[in-house]
Order: structure tokens, then sequence, then C-alpha cells
């Protein structure tokens, strides 16, 4: 089955700085990749996702790149902000009529010190 | 629009004892999922539904039991708890098609002494 590795586990980085996560699967084919993040005591909420047939998606200061030869995606932030202080899980999934199901990352607890 | 509702947020357990969790979806989505997160491994996926009245296994399924009855809740039932079920649950839907994002509820802490 797919297996997905994120890092780095922890990541502590200073208001207005950039913060990068990065996460590599096995199974190609794979063709939905997705990141949530997770606020203590909530469920993870989808922040931006990209399909296989897309190298790069940007969502204002979010942006996500897949490169599917080498079979890794990352999550880039920039002018990170306190708010942006939580765990973020990077997912892989096969979309098809069986559903989205997704395999996760670790995680990664981002820090955003004043 | 309440998404997607667990009940209960919190339950102890003894050894040996069962307890359903249940999910609840107001998006009309097709299908519905149960993850345990447990520290340092992410989330898995026990369970999973592609429609009213049907259940498939996921990744660590051992233990665990669902039922699909109503296209709006997915049942978690464990018959007889073990510690090592010890976690944080969530349940999750999502559309059929080409939007594929996956809705999360708000969690249910088990703790099984």
């Amino acid at each position: 089955g797919e297996n997905v590795e994120q890092h780095p586990s922890t990541l502590s980085v200073q208001e207005g700085d950039s913060a990068v996560i990065k996460c590599t699967y096995s199974d190609s084919a794979s063709n939905y990749f997705p990141w949530y993040k997770q606020e203590l005591g909530k469920g993870p909420q989808l922040i931006i996702d990209i399909r296989s047939n897309v190298g790069e998606k940007k969502d204002q200061r979010i942006a996500v790149t897949l490169n599917k030869t080498a079979k890794h995606f990352s999550l880039h932030i920039t002018e990170t902000q306190p708010e942006d202080s939580a765990v973020y899980f990077c997912a892989a999934s096969i979309l098809t009529g069986g559903g989205n199901k997704l395999t996760f990352g670790t995680g990664t607890q981002l820090k955003v010190e004043l | 629009n309440a998404g997607v509702t667990q009940t209960p947020k919190f339950r102890v357990l003894k050894t040996g004892q069962s307890m359903t969790l249940l999910c609840a979806q107001d998006m009309n989505h097709e299908y519905m999922y149960w993850y345990r997160q447990d520290p340092g491994m992410g989330l898995r996926l026990i369970h999973y539904s592609v429609g009213e009245g049907t259940t498939a296994k996921g990744e660590v399924p051992d233990g665990y039991n669902v039922s699909r009855l109503k296209k709006q809740n997915f049942l978690l039932g464990l018959e007889s708890a073990a510690p090592s079920q010890t976690s944080v649950y969530f349940c999750a839907s999502s559309y059929y098609g080409g939007k594929s994002e996956a809705f999360f509820g708000q969690g249910t802490r088990l703790t099984v002494v």
C-alpha cells in the first residue's frame, strides 16, 4: 500500500519568515495530494490540495508543489503569522469510485514565534 | 450547516467493555470514513463506506466493526475494548465524483483502562 513520509516533525520559524514542509510518497498511482491543518483539540481542516496533472498551486500565502517523477510534494507558507501555528499533515490518495482513502504523513508541528 | 458531527467527544472505557461511536454528516456525502490518530503516527484509516449499506476495511480494521444503515450516519463499534484502542477517532466524509475534499469531525478521545 501507499506510504507517506513527512519532514520535519517540528519546525520553528520567526513571524514573517517562510516555512517549508516536505513529503514523499511511494505509490506512483496516487493522484491527489491534500494538506491539512490541525489545531489543538480540533479535527484536520483542508488548506490546499493538488492533483497529479498540476505541478504547482497557490492560494494567497500558501503554495504546494508536486514532483511526480521524484514522488515528492511540498507545502510552502510565506509571511508566517502566529495563527499559522498548528500541526500540518500531508496525505496522498488514489481518487476512484472507491472514494478518497487518504494515507497521511506523521505530521509537522509548526510554531511561529513573535 | 453542522458538517460532520461526532458523538461522544470523550469516553473512558474499561477493558472488555463495548461502545459505539456515532458520526453524522448533513452534506449528503456518499463516502464516509473512520480514522484513528495516535501520537507520531498520523491518521490511519480503520473502515470506510462508499454508500448507504456498504462498508469496507481500511488499513487497521481489527477490533472494530462499522455500519451505515442511513446515508448520513456511520457507526464505529468496539465489541471488546482493549488498551491498544486508546486513541483519538475521527470521522470524515466526502463527495462522489470530482470534488474530492474530505471533511473531518472534531474527534472522539477514547481511553481504555
